[in-house]
């Protein structure tokens, strides 16, 4: 079945960094644009980052624009986040998403993994 | 763009018809959609494009809309039903979500 697992989330002191990671399955991944999407405890969903299906490109929030690095490898069907400069305000659940039609625009989100809690505290 | 919902909370009977409204700052054409997020559980897609039913997803639900402003309809609201719902605009990037309407009993 379709599916997405997320993983490498933690407890990071500020300014430090980490690295999630999304392991798909059960689609073609390679067709498919992803997005990052976070939900601190108690709060809504804010959005993150998008990559485009072939990696070619790629769109943040102004709140991680320049600290937060979105890439996929399409050979190892697996989305990835790299965050940097963490800050406490980005403590969250970090979900990843796959978008709803293969090789879409201004797609949305059918389907969500579990997430992965990031902690960032001293 | 900034998404604004309404209300933020909605007190509600099974059987009611519910609607919630999800305003965008600026015109956004057709580019919404739902979600129905459960406590502790991920989100799940009602509907996108503002008005197209995900399959799987009850024939109660229904949106309609365009430009800025939109509305998710729930016709009968069943025990399921309840939960937190976001709209998510797909217009233009930084995308956005609205703050969310949790649906109680």
């Amino acid at each position: 079945q379709v599916q997405l697992v997320e993983s490498g989330g933690g407890v990071v002191q500020p300014g430090g960094s980490l690295r999630l990671s999304c392991a798909a399955s059960g689609f073609t991944f390679s067709h498919y644009g992803m997005q990052w999407v976070r939900q601190a405890p108690g709060k809504g969903l804010v959005w993150v980052a998008f990559i485009r299906f072939d990696g070619s490109s790629s769109f943040y929030a102004d709140s991680v624009k320049g600290r937060f690095t979105i890439s996929r490898d399409n050979s190892n069907n697996t989305l990835h986040l790299q965050m940097d400069s963490l800050t406490p305000e980005d403590t969250a659940l970090y979900y990843c998403a796959k978008e709803v039609e293969a090789f879409g625009t201004r797609d949305a989100l059918d389907v969500w993994g579990r997430g992965t809690m990031v902690t960032v505290s001293s | 763009i900034q998404l604004t919902q309404s209300p933020s909370l909605l007190s509600a009977s099974v059987g009611d018809r519910v609607t919630i409204t999800c305003r965008a700052s600026q015109g956004i054409s057709v580019y919404l959609a739902w979600y129905q997020q459960k406590l502790g559980k991920a989100p799940k897609l009602v509907i996108y494009s503002t008005s197209i039913l995900q399959s799987g997803v009850p024939s109660r639900f229904s949106g309609t809309g365009s430009g800025t402003e939109f509305t998710l309809t729930i016709s009968s609201l069943q025990p399921e039903d309840f939960a937190t719902y976001y709209c998510q605009q797909l217009n233009s990037y930084p995308l956005t979500f609205g703050g969310g309407t949790k649906v109680e009993i």
